[in-house]
């Protein structure tokens, strides 16, 4: 298993600022998978991060808006830019328990933004 | 498209009484299956999995879920319900193509009662 941990926990922040959301995996992992879920609503995956290569990033989803860093295999950033109401949401960051697509993922608590 | 079914938005059960929730996808092949719990203000907790074999599987805390081919159904499932149980649930799918992309249902909440 893993253990991974977000920071924030929470924020509260104005429109138009970014917000850099940290994860930190207690073991080095390939992949690292950043997830949305707003309110009431399922996961959404935003982004795939792999060391030492860009982010892959899902249908609707963009760099510019969604910054992602991958310095090392246990560590990523999400930024959340330019922000609107729109994007209070819980962040939640996940890595695969295995090499394999048959292994099941761990979250990180997750971080509730709040954009007013 | 791919899709994963949670028709219950909410289960209720008393406790002690058995509980089942339910999941359907429509995912070509032979997908692996899995289910999450959330509880509050934690991220999701990995409960169980289904890759091939027995259509019955194991996992923490006393669940079990069993999975039909011919229904393309993974309904998760408890002989016993406990008030801690009570807690959001998430069935997940994911395509038998090599990656890591993972479909999310919405997500069940299920209330026990004492």
């Amino acid at each position: 298993s893993a253990v991974i941990s977000q920071k924030p926990s929470r924020d509260i922040c104005q429109r138009g600022t970014s917000l850099t959301i940290q994860c930190q995996v207690d073991s080095q992992v390939t992949m690292m998978f950043w997830y949305r879920q707003q309110p009431g609503q399922s996961l959404t995956l935003i982004a795939t991060a792999n060391q030492g290569s860009e982010a892959t990033y899902e249908s609707g989803f963009v760099i510019d808006k969604f910054p992602i860093s991958r310095p090392n295999l246990t560590f990523s950033t999400l930024t959340v830019s330019n922000m609107s109401p729109e994007d209070s949401s819980i962040y939640l960051c996940s890595v695969g328990g295995g090499q394999g697509a048959m292994n099941e993922q761990f979250f990180g608590p997750g971080t509730r933004l709040t954009v007013l | 498209a791919q899709s994963v079914a949670q028709p219950e938005d909410q289960v209720n059960v008393a406790e002690g009484n058995p509980l089942t929730v339910k999941c359907t996808y429509s995912v070509s092949g032979n997908p692996y299956l899995f289910w999450y719990v959330q509880y509050p203000n934690r991220g999701l907790q990995f409960l169980l999995k289904y890759i091939t074999g027995d259509n019955l599987v194991k996992g923490s805390y006393g669940f079990e879920a069993e999975f039909n081919k011919s229904q393309t159904s993974f309904h998760l499932k408890k002989p016993s319900a406990l008030v801690s149980d009570s807690a959001l649930y998430f069935c997940a799918v994911r395509p038998n193509t090599g990656g890591f992309k993972t479909i999310f249902g919405a997500g069940t909440r299920l209330f026990v009662k004492a």
